[in-house]
């Protein structure tokens, strides 16, 4: 089975901090993707990656950006955070073609 | 149109119960749907593709209908353990990423 870690379950950062959420997959998986799921509201894509260096804006990218230096590590950057960032944030990654995403276990994000 | 409307349910039933979630959505050309399973404050996992002919899984059955653009999951005899969000999902306009709807909640009570 695919395996998504992200590297922390709860995070809680200040108002102004730059955050940096790591998500790492071990099936050599083209494709990475961040969501942010908060209630009411479902799961909005941010940030998703088909390879190495290359990177695209999803629905929400704003006050955000991703790095992708290695093919299995996929990184979600708050350059300033807010707390109207405050969200749980989903990895998930797939394989080319249409197939379904593993997600992440999520990293609970709490701007104060 | 929203690109995806569930009903957020919650849809309460008993066990051994027979129930339905019903899900439209707006992009005609898309290829790809799933149904999604989303336990509370866990991460979603994939429950099942669902294809123009109709897919079956045990208990679960998916059915796509692209005139009316609609899929649907029916879960026969349900469980306790089938209490869950069940998240509608298929792929956006430039095939690119998926679209997620907000989920029905199911919850099944003895």
């Amino acid at each position: 089975d695919v395996k998504v870690t992200q590297s922390s379950r709860y995070l809680v950062k200040r108002t102004g901090e730059k955050v940096f959420l790591e998500c790492v997959q071990d099936m050599d998986h083209e494709n990475m993707f961040w969501y942010r799921q908060d209630p009411g509201l479902g799961l909005r894509l941010i940030y998703f990656s088909y390879d190495v260096k290359m990177k695209e804006k999803g629905d929400i990218p704003e006050g955000y950006s991703v790095s992708r230096e290695k093919k299995e590590r996929f990184s979600l950057i708050l350059e300033s955070a807010s707390t109207n960032q405050t969200s749980m944030y989903l990895c998930a990654t797939t394989e080319q073609g249409n197939y379904g995403y593993t997600f992440g276990s999520g990293t609970r994000l709490t701007v104060v | 149109r929203k690109e995806v409307e569930q009903d957020p349910g919650p849809f309460n039933v008993p066990e051994g119960a027979t129930v339905a979630f019903n899900c439209t959505y707006s992009n005609s050309a898309s290829q790809s749907f799933f149904w999604y399973r989303q336990d509370c404050r866990k991460e979603p996992k994939l429950l099942m593709s669902v294809y123009s002919s109709g897919n079956e899984d045990g208990r679960f059955t998916a059915q796509l209908n692209r005139a009316s653009q609609y899929i649907s999951l029916l879960i026969r005899d349900s469980k306790l353990s089938d209490s869950a969000t069940y998240l509608c999902v298929y792929h956006n306009q430039a095939g690119t990423a998926l679209i997620f709807g907000k989920g029905t909640t199911l919850s099944v009570s003895s």
